[in-house]
């Protein structure tokens, strides 16, 4: 069974550029959930979705978008990038999204703002 | 509101040697769950154990083992005989609610640094 699918794995961008992230689940995974992992901050929940619905947010600013879609591969937006996006970013699926289940992650996409 | 903490930023030991990481969590609901995950360099999150709050059992698989202790909100893990394989980045995690507004809550990890 394949895992979680992240893509691109590195990327460079300057500040001020917006950039689109990709993540393709576990197949039968309905919820995919993004987080940010620095090394100062360490993981932090971005947002979840669960049929092409953002159920959950984290404490993000608007420039952090995403959505999900039938098949329930999602994308992350991130515009107006300012130097402090630069970060390891992660994605996770889970069958359903409840409290109870693990998540599986993907290798993440190492974003760098110059 | 929901805080996990794991105290021990960076550990190192000698190959052979038990450690054991700690995790002590904040919550107040009666129904939560508690996670381990491994992040070795490559980054990929391993999943490694799930508990929830209603099971206080210990649970040992191969050389790991996890102590959850409700009357003192601990999830500590235990590596016995640790081998260079197992450094990585360790992570607890606090998941709470019962119906599509769980959220996820990371401990800040804790590097374990496995010397041959």
């Amino acid at each position: 069974k394949a895992g979680v699918t992240q893509t691109p794995r590195y990327l460079i961008k300057t500040r001020g550029q917006q950039v689109t992230l990709s993540c393709s689940p576990i197949s039968g995974h309905r919820s995919v959930s993004w987080y940010q992992q620095t090394p100062g901050q360490g993981l932090q929940f971005l947002f979840e979705y669960f049929s092409e619905t953002q159920r959950n947010k984290g404490n993000f600013p608007g420039r952090f978008s995403g959505r999900q879609f039938s098949n329930s591969r999602s994308e992350m937006n991130v515009s107006t990038l300012e130097l402090g996006d630069s970060a390891l970013y992660l994605c996770a699926s889970s069958l359903d999204g409840l409290s109870n289940q693990p998540q599986h992650f993907g290798d993440g996409t190492r974003l760098s703002i110059l | 509101a929901q805080k996990v903490t794991q105290a021990q930023t960076e550990i190192s030991v000698v190959e052979k040697e038990d450690v054991t990481l700690d995790c002590v969590y904040e919550t107040r609901d009666t129904t939560y769950y508690l996670f381990w995950y491994k992040q070795p360099p490559s980054g990929e999150l391993v999943f490694l154990i799930r508990r929830n709050s209603f099971d206080e059992q210990n649970e040992i698989s191969g050389r790991y083992s996890w102590n959850f202790q409700k009357s003192t909100s601990s999830f500590n893990f235990t590596i016995t005989a640790s081998q260079v394989v197992d450094s990585a980045v360790y992570f607890c995690a606090l998941s709470e609610g019962t119906s599509g507004t769980y959220k996820y809550i990371f401990g800040t990890g804790t590097r374990l640094k496995v010397l041959a």
